[in-house]
């Protein structure tokens, strides 16, 4: 079985600050690891993914993310945030071997004050 | 494409009524999901199918719950009685492939409310 941990369901951020959004997984097979972001009133699109090779992985928007397998971690950077970032970010994780569904976190609200 | 396509938007019924919700995938798209989602629990996994065929639906929370996919351009999620405790936000995705490496892409949800 697979989980996600995500620490922070609400990270207040002031405009143009740096922020950095907390996930834990836990699985016991290898895995693939997302981030989905879904602002008001809309489905999740996805903001990057990570598959396999460099542990450094660039999204839209600005935003980046890093494996660390050591500390089963997946946190989401952008060193400079907008006003229009304001949404709730999903960590996601799914198994490496097969066709099953993503395991979301319960997300995280993204506050930017002006 | 347009995208995937959920309908209704928003659905207000009494308890006990049944409720049938909709989903057009991605043409092409192999895959398809339904989620559910609610502020105590997120977003949960309900059941999701490869080439029309339901893999796992061990998410689906009660008999009153069922999913059909007749044909690889629509599936339906029916509510039968439905109740207060069902209210959430219900999500359709679809993706390319069957392996868990591929991208979702995620309709813009119904909004269930059941008095």
């Amino acid at each position: 079985a697979q989980s996600v941990t995500q620490l922070d369901s609400q990270v207040p951020v002031f405009e143009e600050a740096p922020v950095e959004l907390r996930c834990n997984y836990s699985s016991s097979v290898s895995v693939y690891l997302f981030w989905y972001v879904q602002y008001p009133n809309q489905g999740l699109q996805l903001l990057l993914k990570y598959l396999s090779g460099s542990t450094l992985v660039k999204g839209i928007n600005g935003f980046e993310a890093e494996f660390n397998k050591s500390q089963t971690s997946f946190h989401l950077r952008k060193p400079s945030v907008h006003i229009s970032d304001t949404a709730e970010y999903f960590c996601a994780v799914s198994s490496g071997g097969g066709a099953d569904g993503l395991t979301f976190g319960k997300g995280t609200h993204l506050i930017i004050q002006p | 494409d347009a995208g995937v396509i959920q309908s209704p938007r928003h659905e207000v019924t009494e308890m006990g009524q049944e409720v049938t919700l909709r989903c057009k995938p991605i043409s092409g798209h192999n895959s398809l999901f339904w989620y559910r989602q609610t502020m105590m629990r997120g977003l949960e996994l309900l059941i999701y199918f490869n080439n029309n065929v339901p893999i796992d639906d061990s998410g689906m929370p009660e008999d009153r719950f069922s999913a059909k996919m007749p044909n690889a351009s629509f599936s339906t999620l029916k509510i039968q009685p439905s109740e207060p405790r069902d209210s959430a936000v219900y999500f359709c995705a679809s993706s390319p492939g069957v392996q868990g490496n591929e991208k979702l892409f995620f309709g813009s949800g119904t909004q269930l409310s059941v008095l």
